[in-house]
């Protein structure tokens, strides 16, 4: 079976940095995905992993081990328009679906 | 990227009808999939859209159900039918365009079953 796993409500200041993390336990892997999510709309892709280390891009940064099925999502400079709902998706096959974390409910607070 | 378009974006339906969603990508893509997120929850494959041949569907979701058609590479429909309020849901079409590096989503159909 597939399992995510991600915390459900996180909190941080405005101009902070928060680090979002997620774990998972897959019958295969073959990448590792982010995606934002705000409230009635549908998810916007953020990031891709795949090989171990840190890809970056701009304000947000998403880090993997496969080793340890772990992943982070690093955002930094934090702005209230990020308030939103944060997803980790691994797909296990190349050409296969995405598995889905229940996703961390990130609240930027001024 | 993918641009995917959904109609319609949002319907409120009735009960033991029928509800046929249409999603058009604007490139040619080899994966396109159906997902369902019900409210406050994360999303849930329904199953797999392949080009020619029947969709692949996850546990817990049937073909009877969720008729998916997929006549070439840039769309297909989900139906849903025989509504009940459980169906109420927003239903999402994914494409994955190559490399498959990336997946993208339509912007959903919000539907309300009474």
């Amino acid at each position: 079976g597939q399992n995510i796993d991600q915390p459900t409500e996180m909190t941080a200041t405005e101009g902070a940095i928060v680090q979002i993390n997620c774990t998972y336990q897959t019958s295969g892997f073959n990448g590792l995905f982010w995606y934002q999510q705000h409230a009635g709309e549908a998810p916007t892709f953020l990031s891709y992993n795949v090989l171990d280390g840190l890809e970056e891009k701009g304000r947000f940064s998403s880090f993997l081990s496969r080793s340890k099925g772990y992943s982070y999502l690093l955002l930094k400079e934090l702005q209230m328009k990020d308030s939103a709902s944060y997803l980790c998706a691994v797909r296990p096959r190349l050409m296969g679906q995405l598995t889905f974390g229940s996703g961390t409910q990130l609240t930027v607070l001024p | 990227s993918a641009v995917i378009s959904q109609k319609p974006s949002r319907d409120i339906c009735q009960r033991g009808t029928s509800l046929t969603i249409q999603c058009q990508v604007d490139s040619q893509v080899t994966m396109m999939f159906w997902y369902r997120q019900q409210p406050g929850q994360s999303l849930t494959l329904i199953a797999t859209a392949n080009q020619g041949s029947e969709a692949t569907y996850e546990s817990g979701f049937v073909i009877d159900k969720f008729p998916i058609s997929r006549p070439n590479l840039t769309f297909s429909t989900l139906t849903v039918s025989n509504m009940s309020p459980e169906d109420s849901s927003i239903y999402l079409c994914s494409s994955r365009p190559p490399p498959p590096d990336t997946q993208y989503f339509g912007p959903g159909t919000r539907l309300t079953v009474l």
